[in-house]
Formats: structure tokens, C-alpha cells, sequence
């Protein structure tokens, strides 16, 4: 089974702190994917990765950045929290292929003060 | 840009009941993929079942079952026999046929599914 682990399950951080949250794969996936979950919103792209290094914005990108060093790991950066960050944070990863489903981790609930 | 839109917030159904949750898309694309995820409360996203537009025959998975319908834009999804664990938020997605990088997944706002005794 995939497994996807995400390194918090509740953050708490104040406003203009720099944020981290980890993400990584055991099953050797090309693409990583962000994802943002707010009630009656859904889950919104903030930010992909199809490959170590590289990365492209998905529909909501502001404030956030997102590093991959490698393979099985990827990092969504906010880079100065503000309240209006306060959300579901979900990472994703899935094979190169368009019929390939995402596996998801567990979510990030994080609340910024 | 692809929309995905849940017109149902909330959904309820009694435990052995049928129950058809609705989504439909927007695209202009004549190839493409469509999803069911399911969220329960422990958070965990789980994918239900997936279907090709090019494919005609509607996806099937054990209980769960689609009413894929490409003219109208439509792709529902029934669930037989409910069950107390079937109690979830329904995501219906979106991912439209690439030759490049990865493609992304549209998600709709998602329908919450109550299951009652």
C-alpha cells in the first residue's frame, strides 16, 4: 500500500511566522501535489511537483512556496503565516499516468493565531 | 480553466438504501478522467472508483457504481446497499487528458453523506 505521511496532524503557529509542513512517499512516485481544504471550497491546487526540483503553481499559489530535494519528499513553505492561511492541508502523490489515481496523507490542520 | 460542481451539500440515507450523489463538470475537451474520493472523518482521502470519458460503459465497484452521461456533462454516483461506513464527504474530480507534466486534479465543493439506522 501507499503510504503518504505527513510530519503534523495539528499545527499552531502565530501570524508572520515562517511555516513547514513535510510531506513524504514511500512508493516512489514522479508527482507531488498540495492541496488546500476549506469547508464548502472543496480541496484547491496550491502547488505541484512532477519531479525532483521541479515544480509548478496550481490555482492558488500566493504565500506559498514548495521545496523538493528529492524523490520522495515535498515541503509547502509559508513563508510569513497569516490568519487567512488557517485550513486543511493535504498532500497528495501519484504515478505519471492520467488514469492514476492520487494517495493522499492523513491532512495538516493548521491554525494560525 | 475546468469547473466540477456538487450541487448537493448534504446528502442523507438509510442504512440498505440506494443513494446518488451528482456532479457534474465543464470542459471543452473531448478526453479526460473523472473521480469519486471519499473523506471520512479520520481524514483520509480514499478513492472510490475512476472512469474514461472514451470508455461508454459506466464504472463499477462492488456497491459502487457511476451514471457517466459525456453529452451532459454528468457523472453521479450511486451507492447500493448503505452502509454506517459509508458515511464520508464525497469529492468528485476532474483531470483532463495531458501529453506534458502532470496534470492536476479539479475537485469539486464535495457532499457530505449521513447514514441512518
Amino acid at each position: 500500500d501507499v503510504k503518504v505521511t505527513q510530519s503534523s496532524r495539528y499545527l499552531v503557529k502565530r501570524t508572520g511566522e515562517k511555516v513547514f509542513l513535510e510531506c513524504v512517499q514511500d512508493m516512489d512516485h514522479e508527482n507531488m501535489f498540495w492541496y488546500r481544504q476549506d469547508p464548502g471550497l472543496g480541496l484547491r491546487l496550491i502547488y505541484f511537483s512532477y519531479d525532483v526540483k521541479m515544480k509548478e503553481k496550481g490555482d492558488i499559489p500566493e504565500g506559498y512556496s514548495v521545496s523538493r530535494e528529492k524523490k520522495e519528499r515535498f515541503s509547502l513553505i509559508l513563508e510569513s503565516a497569516s490568519t487567512n492561511q488557517t485550513s486543511m492541508y493535504l498532500c497528495a502523490s501519484s504515478l505519471t499516468g492520467q488514469y492514476s489515481p492520487l494517495h493522499f496523507g492523513n491532512g495538516t490542520r493548521l491554525t494560525v493565531t | 480553466a475546468q469547473t466540477v460542481t456538487q450541487s448537493q451539500p448534504e446528502m442523507s440515507v438509510q442504512e440498505a438504501e440506494t443513494v446518488t450523489l451528482s456532479c457534474t463538470y465543464d470542459t471543452s475537451e473531448s478526453d479526460y478522467y473523472l473521480f469519486w474520493y471519499k473523506q471520512p472523518p479520520s481524514r483520509q482521502m480514499i478513492l472510490v472508483i475512476r472512469q474514461e470519458a472514451y470508455k461508454q460503459q459506466n464504472a463499477t465497484e462492488n456497491r459502487f457504481s457511476v451514471n457517466f452521461q459525456k453529452a451532459a456533462k454528468s457523472f453521479s454516483l450511486k451507492i447500493s446497499d448503505s452502509q454506517l461506513g459509508d458515511a464520508a464527504m464525497y469529492f468528485c474530480a476532474y483531470r483532463r487528458s495531458y501529453t506534458g507534466t502532470a496534470s492536476k486534479l479539479t475537485f469539486g465543493t464535495g457532499t457530505r453523506l449521513q447514514v441512518t439506522l
